[in-house]
């Protein structure tokens, strides 16, 4: 009975190479989340989509965008990976009449 | 643009002591506040969340939270804290973005470990 799922759990990769990232939820919400969290638990917002349309884009990288097939998933593809993109991303939908954001288990992306 | 303060990195207490944790926001109209904890390792699980009426609002695992308005805090407390409690606890605010988004500002978190 997942809510919010992401898949890999674990991502290591070499600087240099593309890698996505996937959410889906099955809460039928209408809003998907996309955050970052850094080495000092920080957490930070990177983009929104509502209904097919990316609503929000926190100045993140252009080598960050995120794909939404439908309305039930946002992917996170990530291009020529720098050191600096090691973090948790988050993933979190909700409905969009609402503020409270239901979250993934997370994915651990280290670049070497 | 909204911001949310959380003094204390780290806190320890022993298990069965009370526990407050505090968090200061920056918002221009009503906040929409929020606590979430964070398991190691774990995702982030909603604890509560105000957003108007009462302003003691009550969650889930036993914990609390008063909104102050004057004091632009909302607090959140336990009476009797377990072993299981020991987790990052993040407090956000919420704004409205548009076009049914809604984003969240965290805190940068307060650790709390606990004390057998």
């Amino acid at each position: 009975d997942t809510a919010v799922s992401q898949t890999p759990k674990y991502l290591v990769t070499q600087m240099g190479n593309d890698k996505s990232i996937k959410c889906e939820q099955n809460l039928g919400h209408d809003t998907m989340y996309w955050y970052k969290q850094d080495s000092k638990k920080f957490l930070k917002i990177m983009f929104s989509y509502n209904n097919k349309e990316l609503i929000i884009n926190e100045t993140v990288p252009n080598r960050f965008s995120p794909k939404s097939p439908d309305k039930a998933h946002l992917n996170l593809h990530i291009n020529s990976l720098e050191l600096g993109d090691s973090a948790v991303y988050f993933c979190a939908s909700s409905r969009d009449t609402s503020y409270e954001q239901y979250f993934g288990p997370g994915t651990r992306l280290t670049v070497t | 643009a909204q911001s949310v303060t959380q003094p204390d990195i780290h806190i320890t207490v022993s298990e069965g002591a009370s526990l407050e944790l505090r968090c200061n926001y920056s918002y221009g109209a009503t906040p929409y506040l929020f606590w979430y904890v964070q398991s190691p390792g774990q995702g982030l699980q909603l604890l509560l969340k105000y957003f108007s009426g009462d302003t003691l609002v009550q969650g889930i695992k036993g914990f609390e939270a008063e909104f102050k308005r004057s004091q632009s805090s909302f607090n959140l407390r336990k009476p009797s804290v377990h072993w299981s409690d020991a987790a990052e606890y993040f407090c956000a605010v919420g704004a409205n973005s548009g076009a049914g988004s809604y984003q969240l500002t965290f805190g940068k978190g307060t650790k709390l470990s606990v004390i057998p």
